[in-house]
């Protein structure tokens, strides 16, 4: 099945600690997306990437940092420097194209306490 | 700068009903619309895609509406079922968006009584 993974589902870290969230996909997508959902609010972007090895800011970028080494693989790393970790964080991925949507993962939720 | 609304933040129906959820933006240079589902602590399921040429698209018992001059778009859902709960978000791409990247309406929390 094609789709995005994202993992783990639930995540809880120590304040002070970074931490790695995983995202992957088999849709064969150039662009991918970290976005980060609090409660009762919209997405807000973190960052993008339209293309292997080059990554642009978002509107929410500080104290997140990402890499894009393969097509398929974007992961995002929340590091002590994000003063408000805890949120649910949304992979996302599109086709190259005016026309393609984008397509979201399952999300991780992080909890640091 | 681009602002999405959605309002109302929550709708309560019962089930068989009709219903419009309503989306606002305040830059009509768009290139696309886009309605997501989003069930509790789930990821987001795309609905529909309305380009900024169109004026509407149709899903099964969802139609969703696009006005670019007048900064909205509707969608539609008949019939509802209680299967419909969820929240519902819009999000448009501006045409000077080089990267896609969308702007999120605060979503619309629907819930469907039996």
């Amino acid at each position: 099945d094609g789709g995005i993974t994202q993992s783990p589902k639930y995540l809880f870290r120590k304040e002070g600690q970074n931490v790695t969230l995983s995202c992957e996909q088999n849709l064969n997508h150039d662009a991918m997306y970290w976005y980060r959902q609090d409660p009762g609010q919209g997405l807000r972007l973190i960052y993008y990437s339209q293309i292997v090895n080059d990554f642009q800011k978002g509107d929410i970028a500080e104290g997140y940092s990402v890499s894009r080494e393969k097509k398929e693989s974007f992961p995002l790393t929340v590091t002590s420097a994000q003063k408000n970790p805890t949120a649910f964080y949304l992979c996302a991925s599109r086709r190259q194209g005016d026309a393609y949507e984008q397509y979201f993962g399952p999300g991780t939720r992080l909890t640091v306490t | 700068k681009q602002e999405v609304t959605q309002i109302p933040a929550a709708l309560s129906v019962p089930e068989g009903e009709n219903l419009v959820l309503n989306c606002s933006f305040t830059d009509s240079a768009i290139y696309n619309l886009q309605w997501f589902r989003q069930d509790p602590g789930k990821g987001l399921t795309s609905l529909l895609l309305i380009q900024s040429s169109q004026r509407e698209q149709t899903s099964g018992r969802l139609n969703a509406s696009l006005d670019k001059s007048s900064g909205r778009s509707t969608l539609y859902i008949a019939a509802s079922q209680p299967g419909d709960s969820a929240t519902y978000l819009c999000a448009v791409r501006r045409i000077d968006n080089q990267g896609g990247k969308l702007i999120f309406g605060q979503g619309t929390e629907l819930s469907v009584k039996p």
